[in-house]
């Protein structure tokens, strides 16, 4: 069983759609992240939560919300995709009680936005 | 701003070379730095988190080190193989703010020739 699973692991859509990547765990974590992998191949952390707090990134645009229905679930929701959006977001996931913050990564969506 | 810098960015060697990387971070407020191993097409994997000044890792024939006054760990492979070909990222956590979410650097991609 995959430990973090994104979905779907392509997503081609047009530019002002509204759009949500779902991200799921099974690892019993308490806190899960989205990050983007920018031009530079960067991994750039957006958003982190778990049930008692909400951590974003000033840098990321308001038309990109999380959802958590659970603790087990965090999906990215984006309104107004612009054609700067497009890149690979990764979704991952790690608990308090590990080993200072060790996180497992689900294996990204590439989204491209035309 | 945190930077994370990470040198070279990319390497290639010849099996049974062995070879190392370099990845630099701020030294002030340091909580903990993660090496991670990131194969095309897949989730980047934890190798290591390190919180130590002068904390050493080792797995099988990767190991690493951790400089927190001077703000560098460096990261060995031992006769390198071609399955060894990844990228590998290190990223940082700092003290304040959350100590959940991570910086990573750029990444060094390493080829291992047969």
């Amino acid at each position: 069983d995959t430990a973090v699973s994104q979905t779907p692991k392509y997503l081609v859509t047009q530019m002002g759609n509204d759009k949500s990547i779902k991200c799921e765990q099974n690892l019993g974590h308490d806190t899960m992240y989205w990050y983007k992998q920018d031009s530079k191949k960067f991994l750039k952390i957006m958003f982190s939560y778990n049930n008692k707090e909400l951590i974003i990134n000033e840098t990321v645009p308001n038309r990109f919300s999380p959802k958590s229905p659970d603790k087990a679930h965090l999906n990215l929701h984006i309104n107004s995709l612009e054609l700067g959006d497009s890149a690979v977001y990764f979704c991952a996931s790690s608990s308090a009680k590990l080993a200072k913050n060790i996180q497992y990564f689900g294996a990204g969506t590439r989204l491209s936005v035309l | 701003i945190l930077n994370v810098e990470q040198s070279p960015q990319s390497l290639h060697v010849q099996e049974g070379d062995s070879t190392n990387f370099t990845c630099s971070f701020p030294s002030s407020n340091f909580y903990a730095l993660h090496w991670y191993r990131w194969e095309t097409a897949k989730s980047p994997e934890a190798l290591f988190v390190m919180t130590l000044n002068g904390d050493e890792k080792k797995k099988g024939r990767i190991s690493a080190t951790l400089n927190t006054k001077e703000g560098y760990s460096y990261l060995y492979i031992k006769g390198s193989q071609p399955e060894d070909s990844a990228t590998y990222l290190c990223a940082f956590t700092r003290l304040g703010g959350s100590a959940r979410q991570l910086t990573f650097g750029s990444g060094t991609q390493l080829t291992v020739l047969p």
